[in-house]
């Protein structure tokens, strides 16, 4: 069956620092991938999503290439803010199949 | 356009008892999909409905546990003689009748504990 397998946490960084938070998928057929960011004590976000291959999302700073060589959706910042503290979840098509998530920690 | 909303947002129960949790879509979506996130863990699909009827429900344990949407209403996330093991976030989600987007529009959850 589909599912996501996402870079495993946390992740702390400083201010400014460069990010990446690693996503794979296995899935049949051409899905839309997303990422879903989740503040402390909120529910998930929308961050930004991808519907077919090489496709870029983007929001707030944030990058991720729908990549289907790699089956991959790797989600970016050049530089990341203290704001920028969540868990950040990839996921995969209408009946979400999420990744476990990455708790990112900005340290001023 | 007010977003999805849920309650209660907090909910103690003690074992045996039910928990009844609500999802109120945004306007003009009538697909709702539930949730479960269990401490440290991500997300996992439980059930997909459309309005009166269930899509999709192979994440949904085969006991206790219901689901429904009604014509008129929140949408119901059911739970009889709560254990434990069912501590954990709900989460609702919403998305449009027409199908425009496959996008889900999250609820603030609801954390149910269960003593």
């Amino acid at each position: 069956g589909d599912s996501v397998t996402q870079m495993e946490g946390p992740v702390t960084l400083s201010e400014e620092a460069f990010l990446t938070i690693n996503c794979t998928y296995t899935a049949t057929g051409y899905p839309s991938l997303f990422w879903y960011v989740q503040y402390p004590g909120e529910g998930l976000q929308l961050l930004l999503k991808a519907t077919k291959a090489d496709d870029k999302g983007s929001n707030k700073g944030f990058e991720a290439t729908y990549r289907k060589e790699t089956t991959s959706f790797h989600l970016e910042k050049g530089s990341v803010q203290v704001s920028d503290s969540a868990v950040y979840f990839c996921a995969l098509d209408e009946k979400l199949t999420f990744g476990t998530g990455t708790r990112l920690t900005i340290i001023p | 356009n007010a977003g999805v909303m849920q309650n209660p947002r907090h909910l103690v129960r003690r074992r045996g008892q039910e928990a009844r949790l609500r999802c109120s879509p945004m306007k003009g979506h009538s697909h709702v999909y539930w949730y479960r996130q269990l401490p440290e863990e991500g997300l996992k699909f439980m059930v997909y409905l459309q309005k009166e009827n269930i899509i999709d429900e192979s994440g949904m344990p085969k006991e206790r546990f219901s689901a429904e949407f009604p014509k008129e209403g929140p949408s119901i996330l059911r739970i009889q003689q709560v254990v434990r093991g069912d501590s954990a976030a709900y989460f609702c989600a919403s998305s449009p009748l027409d199908g425009s987007t496959d996008t889900q529009y999250f609820g603030p959850g609801t954390r149910l504990t269960v003593l």
